[in-house]
């Protein structure tokens, strides 16, 4: 059983629809990610939030936006997804930044029509 | 720049040891994990190195030389559940410009 949880397991949306990915965690970490993984490469960060404070991957494009609504919760708000934006979403949770091990979710499956 | 690079590809047959090695580039290198991902599945942590020297952990072993910028997750008994993408990643600065994992070892555990 996996301690961070994540939904949905899967997500097929066409290109301009609006939907939320959610992430949750109650081991009362302070640092929570969110990873993009295509397939056989590795998972590539997106956003970091720490302590609740977000820090961000420039090269993320502006139709993903994160949200921090409380330190166990994380979502990832997406719009107008591109094709190229199929992949699996990762959330990860840690004790701090610097912290080891990352916990991940077993990740949202996104297929972008 | 910063780059952690591991062999693309490994393969040994069931009771053989492994070593899947990283060599870094990374400003601020202060420890080295090792994760485990099968097909489908999510990372899962295996070990984590902050001083130099030899972490064990059941039949997983992991090495760190931060002088030679160096590390390497040994697997010994192989077994075919073994068979995943392995991962060395540094810990997380809290900075989402950081590389977070390594270019990733796809081991081949045959019967």
């Amino acid at each position: 059983d996996t301690e961070v949880t994540q939904t949905p397991k899967h997500l097929v949306m066409g290109m301009t629809n609006k939907k939320s990915l959610k992430c949750e965690q109650h081991m009362g970490h302070r640092a929570m990610y969110w990873y993009k993984q295509k397939a056989k490469k590795p998972p590539e960060l997106m956003f970091v939030y720490s302590y609740e404070k977000l820090s961000i991957n420039e090269s993320v494009p502006s139709r993903f936006s994160p949200e921090c609504p409380n330190s166990s919760l994380l979502n990832l708000h997406l719009h107008a997804l591109q094709p190229e934006d199929s992949a699996l979403y990762l959330c990860a949770s840690s004790q701090w930044t610097g912290g080891e091990p990352q916990h991940f979710g077993d990740g949202t499956r996104l297929s972008i029509l | 720049g910063q780059s952690l690079e591991q062999p693309s590809e490994v393969t040994a047959v069931e009771g053989a040891i492994v070593q899947i090695n990283c060599t870094y580039q990374t400003s601020g290198f202060y420890g080295l994990s090792w994760y485990q991902q099968h097909d489908g599945g999510a990372p899962t942590f295996l070990s984590y190195n902050g001083l130099d020297g030899l972490e064990e952990t059941g039949r997983f072993s992991s090495f760190l030389s931060r002088s030679d910028s160096y590390g390497y997750l040994l697997l010994q008994e192989l077994q075919m559940k073994d068979s995943a993408s392995y991962f060395c990643a540094p810990p997380h600065s809290g900075s989402a410009r950081q590389l977070t994992f390594g270019s990733g070892t796809q081991l081949t555990v045959l019967p």
